[in-house]
């Protein structure tokens, strides 16, 4: 077990939907991340929030929503995806500060029908 | 920007040592970083390298070269449960935004 959890684990909505996938962190720590990660390519950062402020958007499309209400929650929401963004959504948690790791959740697997 | 190449696939066997190897070209990080991912689970740490050299952890080590813009993952010992793919990252300064490689996915047969 991690000390980030993430839900659901497993989603398939269509192209229409609006779904929501939740990250809590159980490690004190500062700073969420979203990662997302496609067959045969790099894991990519999509988001960062640094005690609940947003300090990067990687040009991610505005159907990706993230919110973070506390250092320990983060949401990724979920609005008129395209087949494409079928992938696995990893959320993650550091420190902070430079030269601290990360720890990632076990992800979420998304498919978009 | 920053490109970061590793091999594909690689295949040893039970109780060898295996090498991957991370090349990279980027105007600055301030670390490299390994991490393990088995299939349909998350990454974990492995390492991190801030200085030139050989960082070691039991049965892993990892060494950084920044004037050769390298990096490797040694694993010694190899198991089963090896089988995984490996993943280098450049930490960038600020709040650690990792960049990825493709990772190198390794096959340990008996």
């Amino acid at each position: 077990e991690t000390g980030v959890t993430q839900t659901p684990r497993h989603l398939v909505m269509g192209m229409t939907n609006k779904k929501s996938l939740k990250c809590e962190q159980h490690l004190g720590h500062n700073a969420m991340y979203w990662y997302k990660q496609s067959a045969k390519k790099p894991l990519e950062l999509m988001f960062v929030y640094s005690l609940e402020e947003r300090v990067e958007n990687n040009s991610v499309p505005s159907r990706f929503s993230p919110e973070c209400p506390n250092s320990s929650h983060l949401f990724l929401h979920l609005h008129t995806l395209q087949p494409e963004d079928s992938a696995l959504y990893l959320c993650a948690s550091s420190p902070g500060p430079p030269g601290n790791t990360i720890y990632f959740g076990e992800g979420s697997w998304l498919t978009v029908v | 920007g920053q490109n970061i190449d590793q091999p594909t696939e690689m295949t040893a066997t039970e109780g060898a040592i295996v090498q991957i190897n991370c090349t990279y070209q980027t105007s600055g990080f301030n670390g490299l970083f390994w991490y393990q991912q088995h299939a349909g689970e998350a990454p974990t740490f492995l390492s991190y390298n801030v200085l030139d050299g050989l960082e070691e952890k039991g049965r892993f080590s990892s060494f950084l070269s920044r004037s050769k813009g390298y990096s490797y993952l040694l694993l010694k010992e190899l198991q089963m449960k090896d089988s995984a793919s490996y993943l280098c990252a450049l930490g960038n300064t600020g709040f650690q935004k990792l960049v990825f490689g493709t990772g190198t996915r390794l096959l340990v047969s008996p």
